[in-house]
């Protein structure tokens, strides 16, 4: 149980154009999930939280105009990033929570903008 | 955002040896959780503490909740090489949010 996917695993877009990232809990539902950043040799830095039916969470540094969140269901929520530049290039991954706290991952998505 | 520190850093070790590795906090936690995350991949969920004292174990790992609630450590027994990888800690440390504050990492190598 608690399987969390995200599509694309990974996308190569050009420079200004937009990218939307989709995180699924398979066998559950998640009012909450997390959509993290990772550099490599790097720890996982939360952007922000998404909750469902209501607006995401943006942690301090995170242009929320730039990372757009959309919770619409309870099993699914949506990372789109938005005229992207090569410096938004990184490992987006998002977990999402269940009933007792413990948080699932997804594998994961690379992002490459050239 | 802020980070537990986490310990060591990264290790060598031989095949069939123990690890271990802590997280210290200056907050207090009321649930730590232990992953697993290989190159590529998002981490897996290991083991989840929810209170003080706690010792739980997942075949032949083990972790442990502080009596402090300020660390928590995680230990393998026997390693073998599918131990590779990097091990993160997270703790959830306050009411009114449910987000998890993330261990630095210990990248553990295991020689066969």
């Amino acid at each position: 149980g608690a399987v969390v996917s995200q599509h694309p695993s990974r996308v190569i877009c050009k420079s200004g154009t937009s990218v939307k990232i989709e995180c699924r809990s398979l066998d559950f539902q998640a009012t909450t999930m997390f959509w993290y950043r990772q550099f490599p040799k790097q720890s996982l830095m939360l952007m922000a939280t998404s909750n469902e039916g209501s607006k995401a969470t943006y942690e301090q540094g995170v242009e929320k105009d730039k990372f757009l969140i959309n919770h619409a269901s309870l099993t699914l929520s949506t990372l789109t990033v938005t005229s992207a530049h090569p410096e938004d290039s990184s490992f987006y991954i998002c977990s999402a929570r269940t009933g007792n706290n413990e948080q699932y991952f997804g594998p994961g998505t690379r992002l490459t903008v050239t | 955002g802020q980070q537990l520190n986490q310990s060591p850093q990264s290790m060598f070790i031989q095949e069939g040896e123990d690890v271990s590795m802590n997280c210290t906090s200056s907050s207090i936690f009321n649930t730590w959780l232990w992953y697993k995350q290989d190159p590529g991949e998002g981490p897996v969920l290991l083991i989840a503490l929810y209170k003080a004292g706690e010792l739980t174990s997942n075949g032949r790992l083990t972790a442990q909740f502080g009596i402090t609630r300020k660390d928590s450590f995680l230990n393998i027994s026997a390693s073998i090489p599918s131990d590779v990888g990097i091990y993160f800690c997270a703790g959830h440390w306050a009411s009114g949010t449910y987000k998890y504050i993330f261990g630095t990492g210990t990248r553990l190598k295991v020689l066969a």
